[in-house]
């Protein structure tokens, strides 16, 4: 089966590091997706990685490994505005989104 | 302003109606999506549509029934065969379906059934 695994929840203190991993599993792959979701909003695109590696889009940074099925989203110097959940995302063989649960991030003063 | 509009924010509807949720997008985007959220779950494909006048059947359907008359507009009803209709549901657009486009989000609505 299809499946994406996240942290339920996370900790950090504001100007800290964060890292958030996801792990997943589908029939082929299209690429990974990462959203920010603020309580009771949409959800909006941080990043897309289809290919090994990091990419870099100033405070957050995502990273892909596709022969481990692994991804992570790096938040640097964090804010207290980045209080959300963050949802991991793999396109399947069919172009459809398999949808992580979500890690709720909280940040602390 | 392009983006994807969804009204109303918040819905209440009595137990056995069947009530009617809207989108609409101006980005001249092909492809629109209907998902609901639950609270612990990843979000969940109700149906999509890759062009006007068709579309698929997502992962949970049952309950739910959609058009797609015009590019901008697909509008879902959740009829009353929907055991647990109260939910969050998120409508989504892309440039296209079959490639490896983002999706945006509207707002969302909340639907509580009493």
């Amino acid at each position: 089966g299809q499946n994406i695994d996240q942290p339920t929840e996370m900790t950090a203190t504001e100007g800290a590091i964060v890292q958030i991993n996801c792990t997943y599993q589908t029939s082929g792959f299209n690429g990974l997706f990462w959203y920010q979701q603020h309580a009771g909003e949409a959800p909006t695109f941080l990043s897309y990685n289809v290919l090994d590696g990091l990419e870099e889009k100033g405070r957050f940074s995502s990273f892909l490994s596709r022969s481990k099925g692994y991804s992570y989203l790096l938040l640097k110097e964090l804010q207290m505005k980045d209080s959300a959940s963050y949802l991991c995302a793999a396109m399947d063989s069919n172009y459809q989104l398999i949808w992580g649960a979500g890690t709720k991030l909280i940040i602390k003063p | 302003d392009g983006g994807i509009t969804q009204s109303p924010k918040y819905l209440f509807r009595k137990e056995g109606q069947n009530v009617t949720l809207s989108c609409e997008q101006n980005l001249n985007h092909d492809a629109m999506y209907w998902y609901r959220q639950d609270p612990g779950q990843g979000l969940r494909l109700i149906y999509y549509s890759q062009i006007v006048n068709d579309f698929q059947k997502g992962d949970i359907a049952e309950g739910y029934s959609v058009s797609r008359e015009k590019k901008e507009s697909f509008p879902l009803t959740v009829t009353s065969a929907q055991k647990n209709p109260t939910a969050f549901y998120l409508c989504a657009s892309s440039i296209g379906q079959g490639v490896t486009d983002t999706q945006y989000f509207g707002p969302g609505t909340r639907l509580t059934v009493l």
